[in-house]
């Protein structure tokens, strides 16, 4: 069964540019969530979307965007990039069926460099 | 609204010695409970978890138990080796799906 995997795993940007990251979950997984992983703040939730629909959402601001397809693949979107948008973004997808289940598997992360 | 608090790494011990690294929470309700682990150039991994209080989650001779009086889940493994060294992360998840990670605790262990 093929993991949870992110594309670009690597890409540098300049500050005011805007970036698009994927995620294609777990075969039959509907839950995909999105993390912020830097050396200050550690991982931060940004969202959870379910069955295309944004079920959970952190504390970013509004330039931090996502979305899910139908197929449960996931984008985030950054745009007007600033040096402090620089991190490892991870994805994970769960089953989410019923509560308290809550395993989450993740990708390796795409890994964000804002010059 | 939820959190989790860890303890501050960075945590270094040698091979073979006991190893705690507390965790702590805040929610409403009856969260499940969680340990991820992150090893180096990997993206996390569930290494343990516990659903409900008095709940012990164990793998790979890691431990924690859920401990609803003193909103606990410690981890513990009596005897770490070399391959454990990775970043471990305390979570928490709410019954309306809210996922919480704490800051994480780096762990390293030597020869």
């Amino acid at each position: 069964k093929a993991g949870v995997t992110q594309t670009p795993r690597y890409l540098i940007k300049t500050r005011g540019q805007q970036v698009t990251l994927s995620c294609s979950p777990i075969s039959g997984h509907r839950s995909v969530s999105w993390y912020q992983q830097t050396p200050g703040q550690g991982l931060q939730f940004l969202f959870e979307y379910f069955s295309e629909t944004q079920r959970n959402k952190g504390n970013f601001p509004g330039r931090f965007s996502g979305r899910q397809f139908s197929n449960s693949r996931s984008e985030m979107n950054v745009s007007t990039l600033e040096l402090g948008d620089s991190a490892l973004y991870l994805c994970a997808s769960s089953l989410a069926q019923g509560p308290n289940t809550g395993e989450l598997f993740f990708g390796e992360g795409s890994r964000l460099t804002v010059l | 609204g939820n959190s989790v608090t860890q303890m501050e790494g960075p945590v270094t011990l040698s091979e073979e010695a006991f190893l705690t690294i507390n965790c702590t929470y805040t929610a409403t309700g009856y969260p499940s409970l969680f340990w991820y682990v992150q090893y180096p150039g990997e993206g996390l991994q569930l290494l343990l978890k516990a659903t409900k209080a008095d709940d012990k989650g164990s793998n790979k001779g890691f431990e924690a138990t859920y401990r609803k009086e003193t909103t606990s889940f410690h981890l513990e493994k009596g005897s770490v080796q070399v391959s454990d060294s990775a970043v471990y992360f305390c979570a928490l998840k709410s019954n309306n799906n809210d996922m919480r990670f704490g800051a994480g605790t780096r762990l390293t262990v030597k020869p």
